[in-house]
């Protein structure tokens, strides 16, 4: 029963190219979430997705951030216009649903985007 | 704004020493405070608390919670080389989690 995968688990940009992170949840996980970790920092929400609906998206940034979990496929993570404050470790996590059990929240393994 | 702190930042001990790691949170909508390790993989689940008072025990590590104050504590007894993590608390919200920034705790031989 695999866990949650992320790939890449790097990827390297230059600045102003586009990023995508993909995350295939645990099977039978129908929610998605995505945090970031900046150096020296904790793990900050960014996104909180059920199949082909963004349920609460207010740990993102306003601008060239975006994401998405289509019906079928992966739930990817976009950044446009990378800067190199973007940097940072991106992880995925899953869920069967959402409710006081959070234990049940699965991590994928990271990603590390690096802006050069 | 919903935060949680942790300390101290990092931490340095020897092999055999009890450490105790802190967690002090101010959430809205609290539901249970969480506590992970990561080392250079994913976090991993480490204890869920929802109940004031009510210690919780994994082999050598254990947590209690304390509402009232808002604060919980992670000890961990005997330390092993293995136990060099970073430990990782969050305040679970209704829809949401808040992470602190973490206490990178390296254990010495």
């Amino acid at each position: 029963n695999a866990g949650v995968m992320q790939n890449p688990r790097h990827l390297v940009r230059r600045r102003g190219q586009e990023a995508r992170l993909r995350c295939s949840p645990m099977k039978g996980h129908s929610h998605v979430y995505w945090y970031r970790q900046l150096p020296e920092e904790g793990l900050k929400f960014m996104v909180y997705l059920q199949k082909e609906n963004i349920i609460d998206e207010s740990g993102m940034p306003k601008e060239r951030f975006s994401a998405e979990f289509p019906k079928e496929g992966p739930s990817i993570l976009r950044i446009q216009q990378v800067v190199r404050g973007d940097s940072a470790a991106y992880f995925c996590a899953s869920s069967p649903s959402w409710g006081s059990r959070g234990y049940t929240i699965y991590f994928g393994e990271g990603s590390w985007l690096t802006v050069v | 704004e919903d935060k949680v702190v942790q300390s101290p930042l990092s931490l340095v001990v020897h092999e055999g020493d009890t450490v105790t790691l802190n967690c002090s949170y101010e959430v809205t909508n609290f539901r249970s405070l969480l506590w992970y390790k990561q080392e250079k993989k994913a976090p991993t689940f480490l204890f869920m608390l929802t109940s004031s008072g009510i210690e919780k025990k994994s082999g050598r590590l254990s947590s209690i919670l304390d509402k009232k104050e808002l604060f919980s504590i992670l000890n961990i007894t005997a330390t092993q080389t293995g136990d060099s993590a970073i430990y990782l608390c969050a305040g679970e919200l209704n829809n949401d989690m808040r992470f602190g920034a973490g206490t990178r705790l390296t254990v010495k031989p």
